[in-house]
């Protein structure tokens, strides 16, 4: 399969701890990467591989992953973390394709 | 720091052609493919495909094979994203991106910062 399932959408509370979750039968053989997409801006990457956060993604970001599961986890929400998030990862198919989940709507209340 | 720059905004017909553009620096533009992504109005990213800027070897999502080129010139450090008889549906907000690989790892960056085409009669 080539396709990566998002939630889409999801609420925080302000300083609470939100997960967001993305299934598919590729992360079995790739771990997700995850971007963050606020409104009119490019998507920007806060999580990649196992647990990796670029330069800049504060450590309340992180990630995790099990069987065809993956997901990102932000400890004590921020009201700049609301924005659109993505998960993607190589399909499975042996091609060097990729897919990416349909995103998840977070609001941060 | 690598960087990557895109082509301005597009107002377009149906049926004509375009080229849009992602021009790398920061880099040997041969280190590393580039990657188109698509975005519809109000919608996900989607990934198109991808170009190898060394040997300008190609493939492409099943979704966009034969709708969309991506090429690329080695020799200006720019790949580009083309198509030949404009459709408003391809109306989307167009992002270039660089696939990192290692191993089961795989990620997307930098960014370009996009660029907007609009199709319409």
């Amino acid at each position: 399969s080539s396709e990566l399932t998002q939630d889409p959408a999801v609420s925080v509370a302000l300083g609470q701890t939100v997960r967001i979750t993305c299934q598919g039968d590729s992360l079995r053989s790739y771990y997700a990467s995850w971007y963050q997409q606020k409104p009119g801006q490019a998507p920007v990457l806060v999580i990649y591989g196992k647990n990796n956060r670029p330069s800049g993604i504060p450590d309340r970001f992180s990630g995790s992953s099990s069987g065809n599961t993956a997901s990102l986890t932000i400890t004590g929400a921020q009201a700049e973390d609301e924005a659109d998030y993505y998960c993607n990862s190589r399909d499975s198919s042996g091609n060097p394709n990729w897919v990416f989940g349909g995103g998840t709507k977070l609001t941060v209340l | 720091e690598v960087q990557l720059v895109q082509s301005g905004a597009e107002v377009k017909k149906p049926g004509e052609s375009l080229r849009i553009s992602c021009k790398g620096s920061g880099y040997s533009f041969t280190s590393y493919w580039i990657s188109w992504v698509r975005q519809m109005p109000g919608k996900g990213l989607e990934w198109m495909g991808r170009i190898d800027p060394s040997d300008s070897y190609t493939n492409y999502s099943p979704s966009f094979q034969g709708h969309v080129t991506i090429s690329a010139d080695k020799s200006i450090s720019t790949a580009y994203l083309q198509w030949s008889s404009l459709k408003a549906s391809d109306t989307a907000m167009y992002y270039c991106a660089i696939p990192r690989i290692s191993s089961a790892y795989n990620w997307f960056d930098p960014w370009g910062q996009g660029t907007l085409v609009t199709v319409s009669s």
